[in-house]
């Protein structure tokens, strides 16, 4: 069975310093993994995703993930928070034997001036 | 915790059918929801902002005339598939806000609802 946790529901950082959000899942199957950011009231964006290509995966505003199956891990970093950064980001979890995805609940983001 | 839930959670109808899924947020009102939809082994990707009380908007590319959303209510939003094809066959997902104030505000995801379209 597929499961997603993300560690923290809160992180705060200083704007310039960098951002770690972290994942762990666990997936019967090879998994698919994807970063998702949420702004205030706005839809779901996907930041990047894992499809069993290289194991560092490069997103968008310069965000990336590392996929460690060893540790079970797909967490995401950036090296320098900006303010726009701040938001909510889920990981979630897709086995390719099926197609149900599954949710993390979510990584608060707050960028401190 | 807060749950959305989605009723069917699986349906399976004939091409030209109309299938209507339900959203509601079952512990708090929501006066904001989304609807998403999921292709096979791809990302999510956002159909419609549903707003309670006033019409949905809709992202480029999502034929509102197919995809009607109707938010009557702060606990409950529907999203009708019209006249379905196969190509509508997907996993459809809805979210909702809780939370009195942006920084509060917190996004519950339903489980989905698989349709497939004959």
């Amino acid at each position: 069975a597929q499961s997603v946790t993300q560690l923290d529901s809160h992180v705060s950082v200083s704007e310039g310093t960098p951002v770690l959000l972290r994942c762990n899942y666990s997936s019967s199957y090879s998994p698919s993994l994807f970063w998702y950011v949420q702004h205030p009231n706005k839809g779901l964006q996907l930041l990047l995703k894992y499809t069993s290509a290289a194991t560092l995966v490069k997103g968008i505003n310069g965000f990336e993930a590392e996929f460690k199956k060893s540790e079970t891990s797909f967490h995401l970093t950036k090296p320098s928070a900006h303010m726009s950064d701040a938001a909510e980001y889920f990981c979630v979890v897709s086995d390719r034997g099926d197609d149900k995805i599954i949710f993390g609940k979510g990584t608060r983001l707050h960028i401190l001036p | 915790g807060a749950v959305v839930s989605q009723h069917p959670s699986r349906v399976i109808c004939k091409s030209g059918t109309s299938v209507k899924i339900e959203c509601r947020s079952l512990d708090f009102q929501a006066t904001t929801m989304f609807w998403y939809r999921q292709f096979p082994k791809q990302s999510l990707m956002l159909m419609a902002t549903s707003n309670e009380g006033s019409k949905a908007t809709y992202e480029q590319g999502v034929e509102k005339d197919k995809f009607l959303i109707n938010h009557a209510s702060l606990t409950l939003s529907t999203l009708t598939v019209t006249s379905a094809h196969p190509e509508d066959s997907s996993f459809y997902i809805c979210s909702a806000y809780e939370g009195a104030s942006a920084d509060q505000e917190t996004q519950y995801f339903g489980p989905g609802t698989r349709l497939l379209v004959l």
